[in-house]
């Protein structure tokens, strides 16, 4: 049990488009998760929290503008990069909290993301 | 802010020796501490986590310790395998923040045969 998918599992992009990355609890209902970004060679670094229902709370540093995050489902949420440009290029990881109060994140398959 | 230091960031060991890595953590309500493994382009692993109110945690060869009164954890590794070569994470909950996770740097194991 507590199953997450991520889809896709990598995009290449022009820069000035937006891309869409999802993030399903495939076995459970998951009332928060977290979207991470990984730099290659380096560690994973929080960008958002997504609450099921109500807006997403961002990092320090992290442009919500740019990184719109919703979370409209107890079983999706969604992170869309808007405007996509080189730099934002990288591995997008999403979490969800299990359905039992143990503390332990479940995580997607990741997302690799290349911007032209 | 709160943040999660980890040491070293890279090792390399022989097969069959021991390896261990070192996280410490600055925000002293931290109560869940999680280790991961990751592959290269693949999602990091929980291979062994520890809460505050334990000192150690062992499974078959991978142990973790926690001294909250030094705010720092760490695993230990025994009988190192060429499996067990990957990326290491340690990571620490701030507060009582509804399971955030703070990361530490990450440590490149390597086992050689």
């Amino acid at each position: 049990g507590a199953v997450v998918s991520q889809h896709p599992s990598w995009v290449i992009c022009k820069s000035g488009t937006s891309v869409k990355i999802e993030c399903r609890s495939l076995d459970f209902q998951a009332t928060t998760m977290f979207w991470y970004r990984q730099f290659p060679k380096q560690s994973l670094m929080l960008m958002a929290t997504s609450n099921e229902g109500s807006k997403a709370t961002y990092e320090q540093g992290v442009e919500k503008d740019k990184f719109l995050i919703n979370h409209a489902s107890l079983t999706l949420s969604t992170l869309t990069v808007t405007s996509a440009h080189p730099e934002d290029s990288s591995f997008y990881i999403c979490s969800a909290k299990g359905p039992t109060n143990t503390g332990e994140l479940f995580f997607g398959e990741g997302s690799r993301l290349t911007v032209l | 802010g709160e943040n999660v230091e980890q040491h070293p960031s890279t090792l390399s060991v022989q097969e069959g020796d021991s390896a261990v890595i070192k996280c410490t953590y600055s925000d002293s309500a931290s109560n869940y501490f999680p280790w991961y493994k990751q592959e290269l382009g693949k999602r990091p692993q929980l291979i062994i986590d520890i809460r505050s109110n334990v000192g150690e945690k062992k499974d078959q060869r991978i142990a973790v310790t926690l001294n909250k009164t030094a705010k720092h954890f760490s695993l230990h590794i025994t009988e190192t395998q060429p499996e067990d070569s990957a990326v290491y994470f340690c990571a620490a909950t701030i507060g009582n923040q509804g399971g955030k996770l703070i990361f530490g740097q990450g440590t490149e194991l390597s086992v050689k045969p």
